[in-house]
């Protein structure tokens, strides 16, 4: 059982280059969502979504693209990278229903913007 | 939606209990409250939630005023390993869940 598994770990972006953040969870989870940590800050919520075809957006949406084709993935999609997006990007998932289920963080991926 | 306000910083002494509160002044009648941690550089981590009773469970207790409009979390035996940024955070669900600065706790041995 592997959990969230986001991919790669490392990435160097030069500035207006395109790249896809992939996140992947084997819990059959409904809920998926992507957050960014600057240095000493807490998360921001960039997008979420409550299941296939469905997506939503958090307070920091603005360059980042999301889709939902699968339950299994959610990739974060970064069309003209900026120097301003240079962060440790998260990927969670949990449950939807009733019975509260905690979100289940992914290990990050380190983006450099030069 | 709800906001929270923690203290940015505390210390506790290894072996003691560490509390740490929260205030949640204008929490509604359908929000919880939710605990969770940040290790290192590592992904947040839950610890505990509740709506207004008491809960408590392997990692720590959690206790909410009668009026709700704070908590606190208890650990209540701290080690070296619980040094971390403690999030307290108010809401219905997961849905569009907000991680605000939290509280970075530090265990002296």
């Amino acid at each position: 059982n592997a959990g969230v598994t986001q991919t790669p770990k490392f990435q160097v972006l030069k500035t207006g280059q395109s790249m896809t953040l992939q996140c992947a969870q084997d819990m059959n989870h409904e809920y998926m969502s992507w957050y960014r940590q600057d240095p000493g800050m807490g998360l921001r919520l960039i997008h979420y979504s409550v299941g296939a075809g469905i997506t939503d957006q958090g307070e920091v949406p603005n360059g980042y693209n999301v889709s939902r084709s699968t339950t299994e993935d959610f990739p974060l999609r970064l069309l003209s990278a900026a120097p301003s997006q240079t962060s440790v990007y998260f990927c969670a998932s949990s449950r939807q229903g009733v019975v509260y289920s905690p979100l289940h963080f992914g290990n990050g991926t380190r983006l450099t913007v030069t | 939606d709800a906001k929270t306000t923690q203290p940015p910083s505390m210390d506790c002494a290894e072996g003691r209990a560490a509390n740490l509160p929260c205030n949640h002044s204008t929490i509604s009648g359908n929000e919880y409250v939710y605990w969770y941690r940040q290790i290192h550089s590592q992904g947040p981590q839950y610890i505990i939630h509740g709506l207004k009773n008491n809960e408590t469970n392997e990692m720590a207790s959690l206790i909410i005023t009668e009026d709700r409009k704070s908590s606190t979390l208890i650990l209540p035996h701290a080690t070296l390993r619980d040094t971390a940024v403690y999030y307290c955070i108010v809401r219905v669900n997961n849905n569009d869940m907000r991680f605000g600065a939290g509280t970075r706790l530090t265990v002296k041995p």
